[in-house]
């Protein structure tokens, strides 16, 4: 049965502080996997990863992925406020499938 | 501006009430899906198209219906609404062939059926 599991479920953390979300999979026929950001609307598209290794970087945020022991990971630096939210994962698979996981709950402080 | 839009934005109906969720995209996008997103279940594919007259189901497709007579709309249907369809809907595209494009969504249609 094709499965993704986030963790943590959630995260409360204080500015600045430096985190680290986890995105294990199990699919059929995987091609990629997506990261979104989702506030108190549509998800909104962070990064998408296809090959192993190789890190993917858009200011604070960064992203791998291990397709040999499935799993990806989303960091974050110097966290801000304005980075609560629910970060998602999703592989795709097969031909355009994709499986969401529930994502983690990230709150900042100040 | 490139955008995915759907109507409407919220709704409250009745047991069996027949219902339109309309999806249309700006962007020429071959490939669109829609998705329930549920508390404790995260984002869940209902149907997917990967272009006109072409549909599938996803994982949840159980009480919804699709068309995709042309490029730009995908409607979700539900012909016999029940409680159990109260959900968060995001409908998405993305352009097909090309892998390293990804999906982008409209704002939602919050669901309550009573």
């Amino acid at each position: 049965e094709d499965k993704v599991v986030q963790s943590p479920l959630s995260l409360v953390v204080h500015e600045g502080d430096t985190v680290t979300l986890n995105c294990s999979y199990e699919v059929t026929n995987f091609r990629s996997l997506l990261w979104y950001k989702q506030e108190k609307k549509a998800p909104t598209f962070l990064f998408m990863l296809t090959s192993s290794g190789i890190e993917k970087k858009s200011g604070r945020l960064s992203s791998i992925l291990d397709k040999k022991e499935l799993f990806s990971i989303l960091n974050i630096t110097a966290t801000q406020t304005g980075d609560s939210a629910i970060y998602l994962c999703a592989p795709q698979y097969l031909s355009y499938k994709y499986i969401f996981g529930t994502g983690t709950r990230l709150k900042v402080l100040a | 501006e490139a955008q995915v839009t759907q109507n409407p934005r919220y709704l409250i109906t009745v047991t069996g009430k027949k219902l339109t969720v309309t999806c249309s995209q700006n962007m020429n996008h071959e490939y669109m899906s829609w998705y329930r997103q549920d508390p404790g279940l995260g984002l869940r594919q209902i149907y997917y198209s990967m272009n006109v007259e072409a549909t599938d189901k996803g994982d949840v497709p159980e009480g919804y219906k699709v068309s995709r007579k042309e490029k730009r709309n995908f409607p979700l249907i539900l012909e016999s609404p029940s409680p159990n369809q109260t959900s968060l809907y995001f409908c998405a595209s993305s352009p097909q062939g090309r892998v390293q494009e990804t999906q982008y969504f409209g704002p939602g249609t919050r669901l309550l059926v009573l």
